[in-house]
C-alpha cells in the first residue's frame, strides 16, 4: 500500500513551458486534492474531485487545469508556467463518506519557474 | 465563509518545556476539527481530531479538546521534544465528503536541546 504517491520530486521550468505534476494513490479514495504551499501563506487549495469524471475549483485554480478520469489518478497541469507558480505543491485523498475523514498527503513536488 | 486561525509563529521552546499552540475557528455548522504535522521535507499528516463538543483528541503526547463555545481546539504537549520540531496546522471540516478541509496557516515549532 503505497499511499499517495507524487511525481516529479523536484522540477525546474522556464516561464512559459507547460507541464503535468502526477498523483496517484491506491487507497480507493474518491476524493482527491491539490494545495499549494507558499512561506507565510499556509495550504491553499487549487482543484479538487469527489469522484471520476467530478473536478470543482479551489481558492486558487488560475493557471491550472486537472481532471479526474480514474478513481486513482488526479494529475495537475501548468498550462503555461509563471514565476508566481514557484511553490511546493502537494496531492491529497480521502474517502468522501463520514464527518472525521482523514487526508491523505504526498510527499510533495518542488516546483521552480525560472 | 469557514476559517481557521492559529497563532502567528515561529514559536521556539526548549526540550521538555510546555507547548500550547492556539486555534481557534468560524463555522457556519458544526464542524470537525483536526491537527495536522508536517516534518521537515515531507507531506501533511494528521496528528489528531475531534468530532464533537468536549471531545478530546490525542496522539503522541498531544491533546486538544473541542471546546464549541469559545470555537476553540488549542493544541497542547507537556514536555516537547526536539523531535516535534514541524509545522502544525489546525483544520476543519464541515458537511458532507463532497467539502474541502480548511487549513490555517500553520505554527512552526522549533524545539532545542
Amino acid at each position: 500500500n503505497a499511499g499517495v504517491t507524487q511525481t516529479p520530486k523536484f522540477q525546474v521550468l522556464k516561464t512559459g513551458q507547460s507541464m503535468t505534476l502526477q498523483c496517484a494513490q491506491d487507497m480507493n479514495h474518491e476524493y482527491m486534492s491539490w494545495y499549494r504551499q507558499d512561506p507565510g501563506m499556509g495550504l491553499r487549495l487549487i482543484h479538487y474531485s469527489v469522484g471520476a469524471g467530478i473536478t470543482d475549483q479551489g481558492e486558487v485554480p488560475n493557471g491550472y487545469n486537472v481532471s479526474r478520469s480514474t478513481t486513482e489518478d488526479f494529475p495537475l497541469r501548468l498550462l503555461s508556467a509563471a514565476p508566481s507558480q514557484t511553490s511546493v505543491y502537494f496531492c491529497a485523498s480521502s474517502r468522501t463518506s463520514g464527518r472525521a475523514r482523514e487526508q491523505f498527503f504526498g510527499p510533495g513536488t518542488r516546483l521552480t519557474v525560472l | 465563509g469557514d476559517s481557521v486561525t492559529q497563532m502567528e509563529g515561529p514559536v521556539t521552546l526548549s526540550e521538555e518545556a510546555f507547548l500550547t499552540i492556539n486555534c481557534t475557528y468560524t463555522a457556519t455548522g458544526y464542524p470537525s476539527l483536526f491537527w495536522y504535522v508536517q516534518y521537515p521535507g515531507e507531506g501533511l499528516q494528521l496528528l489528531l481530531k475531534a468530532t464533537k463538543a468536549d471531545d478530546k483528541g490525542s496522539n503522541k503526547g498531544f491533546e486538544a479538546t473541542y471546546r464549541k463555545e469559545t470555537t476553540s481546539f488549542h493544541l497542547e504537549k507537556g514536555s516537547v521534544q526536539v523531535s516535534d520540531s514541524a509545522v502544525y496546522f489546525c483544520a476543519l471540516s464541515e458537511g458532507s465528503g463532497n467539502t474541502p478541509l480548511v487549513f490555517g496557516k500553520g505554527t512552526r515549532l522549533s524545539v532545542i536541546a
